[in-house]
C-alpha cells in the first residue's frame, strides 16, 4: 500500500497550462482506469475533479483534463487562473483498497 | 444536495480511543460504498478503510488493521469509525467519503497527544 508520487510542486502564470504527473506500478494506475484528481483549498474538503482517468464531473470547467499513459496518470490544467492555486492529489484503485498521491502545491504565479 | 457531516474527533492520549461518526443525507445511503480517509498535519491524503453497502466487506490500510473498525448503520444513515490504541501517527484530520470519493465531508480533527 505505497503512495502514489507526484510531484511536490508546481507552478504557472495565468492563462498558462500546467500538468500534474501521478506515478504507480501496474497494480494500481497501469492496472485499472480508476484513477482520479481532487482540488484541495486550506482548511476546505477535497474536491473530485477528474473520474475514471478522463471523466469530468458536472460542474467542472472544461480546462481540467485527465490522461494516463502506462503506470503515470497526468492532470493538466489550461487557461490557469488564481482560483486554481491549491493543492492537487491523484488516487489509483490498487484491486483491495485505494492509494493517493502525496499531492501537488500548485502555485499561481 | 449531498451532505457529509463528521463528529466525534478531539484530544486523545496514546493508547486510547475515539469513535467518529458520519451522518449522510442527500441521497440514498445505503445504495454506496463509504470511505473514511485522512489527512495528517503537512502530509497528504491517507485513505484510511472502507466497507460495501450491506457493510458484509471491509477494507484497511495496513497501519490501522486490528486498531480500527470501519461500520455504518444504514438505518440512521450514519457511517463510523472505531479507533483503537491510538498512537501519535494517528494524529490527522478525518473525512469520510463517499463511493468513490464524489463527494466530502469537511472532516473532523484527532489529535493523539500526551
Amino acid at each position: 500500500q505505497s503512495a502514489l508520487t507526484q510531484p511536490r510542486s508546481v507552478s504557472g502564470s495565468p492563462g498558462q497550462s500546467v500538468t500534474i504527473s501521478c506515478t504507480g506500478t501496474s497494480s494500481d494506475v497501469g492496472g485499472y482506469n480508476y484513477v482520479s484528481w481532487y482540488q484541495q483549498h486550506p482548511g476546505k474538503a477535497p474536491k473530485l475533479m477528474i473520474y475514471d482517468v478522463s471523466k469530468r464531473p458536472s460542474g467542472v470547467p472544461d480546462r481540467f483534463s485527465g490522461s494516463k499513459s502506462g503506470n503515470t496518470a497526468s492532470l493538466t490544467i489550461s487557461g490557469l487562473q488564481a482560483e486554481d492555486e491549491a493543492d492537487y492529489y491523484c488516487c489509483s484503485y490498487t484491486g483491495s483498497s485505494w492509494a493517493f498521491g502525496g499531492g501537488t502545491e500548485l502555485t499561481v504565479l | 444536495e449531498v451532505q457529509l457531516v463528521e463528529s466525534g474527533g478531539g484530544l486523545v492520549q496514546p493508547g486510547g480511543s475515539l469513535r467518529l461518526s458520519c451522518a449522510a443525507s442527500g441521497f440514498t445511503f445505503s445504495s454506496y460504498w463509504m470511505n473514511w480517509v485522512r489527512r495528517a498535519p503537512g502530509k497528504g491524503l491517507e485513505w484510511v478503510a472502507n466497507i460495501k453497502e450491506d457493510g458484509s466487506e471491509k477494507y484497511y490500510v495496513d497501519s490501522v488493521k486490528g486498531r480500527f473498525t470501519i461500520s455504518r448503520d444504514n438505518a440512521k444513515d450514519s457511517l463510523y469509525l472505531q479507533m483503537n490504541s491510538l498512537r501519535a501517527e494517528d494524529t490527522a484530520v478525518y473525512y469520510c467519503a463517499r463511493g468513490m470519493f464524489d463527494s466530502w465531508g469537511q472532516g473532523t480533527l484527532v489529535t493523539v497527544s500526551s
